[in-house]
């Protein structure tokens, strides 16, 4: 299994500019979830989704938009890049209960200049 | 607001010493509490879960505790190699979260010395 694949792995954008970060995973799991992770603020969740066709905003929800129409994939829509979208990104997945550990992607680091 | 607690930011340690790493936490209303494993450049990689009824976790090296009233896991990792060095971080899953909606710490950066 591959598990949980995110792409690019490193991304250059200029402020303005709009990109999606891909993320599918293989293991059929309902949740699926976005991460920023930032020196010294740590991991805030950005987006999540229950499942297809569902999804909520997490703490840092905006200038990102997101979307689920199937089980396998989660992209990351920047709508407008802004220097302080400059981070790694990490899509994480899993089944639902509350015994399911979380599975990470390798991350995404995107520069925004 | 539930708020994850992890000291030491960073621990430096001899090779074969027996560690301990601390998580608190301000709110007991918890589902599940989750420590994870991250190498430079990679994502986390999930080592114990914790679910709110259980006390502890065990796997190999590793034992995860976990006191729900004073708002505390910790993390033993017996007999200490340089290949565990990494940055370990806990998180929290609160009563009425979704499964997506863990609270992390920053994290314990762990170097074991040869």
């Amino acid at each position: 299994n591959a598990g949980v694949t995110q792409t690019p792995k490193f991304q250059v954008l200029k402020t303005g500019q709009s990109m999606t970060l891909q993320c599918a995973q293989d293991m059929n799991h309902e949740y699926m979830s976005w991460y920023r992770q930032d020196p010294g603020m740590g991991l805030r969740l950005i987006h999540y989704s229950v499942g297809a066709g569902i999804t909520d905003q997490g703490e840092v929800p905006n200038g990102y938009n997101v979307s689920r129409s199937t089980t396998e994939d989660f992209p990351l829509r920047l709508l407008s890049a802004a220097p302080s979208q400059t981070s790694v990104y990490f899509c994480a997945s899993s089944y639902s209960g509350e015994g399911s550990a979380l599975h990470f992607g390798n991350g995404t680091r995107l520069t925004v200049t | 607001k539930q708020e994850v607690t992890q000291i030491p930011a960073a621990l430096s340690v001899p090779e074969g010493e027996n560690l301990v790493l601390n998580c608190s936490f301000t709110d007991s209303a918890i589902y599940n509490l989750q420590w994870f494993r991250q190498d430079p450049g990679k994502g986390l990689t999930s080592l114990l879960l914790i679910q709110s009824s259980q006390r502890e976790q065990t796997s190999g090296r590793l034992n995860a505790s976990l006191d729900k009233s004073s708002g505390r896991s910790t993390l033993y990792i017996a007999a200490s190699q340089p290949g565990d060095s990494a940055t370990y971080l806990c998180a929290v899953l609160n009563y009425g979260g979704s499964q997506g909606n863990l609270i992390f710490g920053k994290g314990t950066k762990l170097s074991v010395k040869p």
